[in-house]
């Protein structure tokens, strides 16, 4: 069973600054199934990145992702004030599928 | 364009039997290469996965729940049903149904995404 780590537990940054965040996992990642979701309160997870960085549609070029194996990682550029928001990592190529336990980012 | 929603009991007794029904519109689970799963939060925790049904009718647990759970779908109403068995308080939780893109390589699945997802409905397990 995959364990998804996701570092740090909350991220503090102001609009405009780039926001760095990394997930590791227990076991390499078949095939580089990494998914990143974004979730707002009240709301539900909305996909923003598939296969370690392919781009889900409509999401805006300022989300990237990147990795391989065991480290992933989800950057965002310049953070708009609709990115804050808590940020999960999911591998979906084996069984169990294993969300990580979210990073929060938050505005400072 | 895909959509689903969850319904059903939003309070449940403890040792109560959950169903939870996923009604979704936009594709057909009768389509090779697509599949619904079932995801909760416990309020202010991480998701986590529970169970999932593809278009062929295999299915899939999650290995600490899979002795509580069971996971059908009625292709002809648009419907996954999710039943969860011996509700306790720790299940409270709000629960999401997804749709998921399936690859598969040689006939066996290699991934399913979570790419479209329904609203959630919070389900309060209390006597």
């Amino acid at each position: 069973e995959i364990v998804l780590t996701q570092s740090p537990g909350t991220l503090s940054l102001s609009p405009g600054e780039r926001a760095t965040l990394s997930c590791r996992a227990s076991q390499s990642v078949s095939s580089s199934y990494l998914a990143w979701y974004q979730q707002k309160p009240g709301q539900a997870p909305r996909l923003l990145i598939y296969g370690a960085s392919s781009r889900a549609t409509g999401i805006p070029d300022r989300f990237s992702g990147s990795g391989s194996g065991t480290d992933f990682t989800l950057t965002i550029s310049r953070l708009e004030p609709e990115d804050f928001a808590v940020y999960y990592c999911q591998q979906y190529g084996s069984s169990p599928r294993a969300f990580g336990q979210g990073t929060k980012v938050e505005i400072k | 364009q895909i959509t689903l929603k969850e319904s059903g009991p939003t309070l449940v007794k403890p040792t109560q039997t959950l169903t939870l029904t996923c009604t979704f519109s936009g594709f057909s689970l009768s389509t090779s290469g697509v599949g619904v799963g079932w995801i909760r939060q416990p309020p202010g925790k991480a998701l986590e996965w529970l169970a999932l049904i593809y278009w062929d009718d295999d299915k899939r647990y999650s290995p600490s729940l899979k002795s509580r759970l069971t996971i059908t779908k009625d292709t002809s109403k648009n419907q996954v049903v999710l039943t969860m068995t011996n509700m306790d308080p720790v299940d409270t939780a709000t629960y999401y149904c997804a749709h998921m893109t399936v690859g598969t390589i040689f006939g066996v699945v290699s991934f399913d995404l979570f790419d479209y997802w329904g609203q959630g409905t919070l389900v309060t397990v209390s006597s």
